[in-house]
């Protein structure tokens, strides 16, 4: 497609409820980041893959966090058992090739709420 | 890990005024990005510029990778201007994840 998109847009989830977090990167980009951005602050890295790869998954807060990326095109985020403390925007972003020193565009977000 | 200092932290223009924000970085880098987030959320990206100075209509950025700090320079600001702006980083040598800094929040009065 013509830039990376998230699925849904928004999500109201009960406390302890499962939720899977759905992102679109770029056709043919290699590298998949996942963000979460609390109010106010600036986005904050959870995982990345390369290709089908997980390579990074150091800023995951937590074992219910676990993201996937089977075909190395689409991926999910899946929170199990959500926590209000889980409440903010998850971002994703795509880059061409790895490397690091590559742009990363992003998708629109998931804002997630737990009640 | 590399820490990254957005100032100022709040700024507020009239229509017209002209601005820069600056980012300041405690590491060697290999990337360096500005982006523009909306009042809907989506972050837009301004500017891919590890080194040098690029310039994109009234927008331009200079990254000195040397001294470790980018400024993002806003001229004849608009309306449409106003929103965060974050700079983020890739330390060289280490992740390829981005670091982002805590943003400027630009007002600009009509």
């Amino acid at each position: 497609g013509a830039g990376v998109s998230q699925s849904p847009r928004y999500k109201v989830a009960k406390r302890g409820q499962d939720v899977a977090l759905r992102c679109d990167p770029i056709s043919g980009h290699v590298s998949l980041f996942w963000y979460q951005q609390a109010l106010g602050q600036g986005p904050e890295f959870l995982t990345y893959f390369q290709n089908e790869a997980q390579l990074d998954k150091s800023g995951l807060p937590s074992d219910r966090f676990f993201a996937e990326r089977p075909e190395g095109s689409v991926s999910t985020l899946k929170i199990q058992r959500t926590q209000q403390e889980d409440s903010a925007v998850y971002l994703c972003a795509s880059s061409w090739t790895s490397g690091g020193a590559y742009e990363q565009y992003f998708g629109p977000g998931t804002r997630l709420t737990v009640t | 890990g590399i820490q990254v200092e957005q100032s100022p932290p709040d700024l507020i223009l009239q229509e017209g005024a002209n601005s820069t924000l600056r980012c300041n970085f405690s590491d060697s880098v290999n990337n360096l990005q500005w982006f523009h987030q909306n009042p809907w959320g989506q972050l837009i990206n301004l500017f891919y510029i590890p080194s040098g100075t690029k310039q994109n209509g009234r927008l331009s950025a200079t990254t000195v990778a040397t001294e470790r700090y980018s400024l993002l320079y806003i001229s004849s600001s608009q309306t449409t201007d106003s929103g965060v702006y974050f700079c983020a980083v890739v330390r060289q040598g280490g992740s390829e994840k981005l670091v982002f800094g805590k943003g400027t929040k630009l007002t600009v009065n009509p």
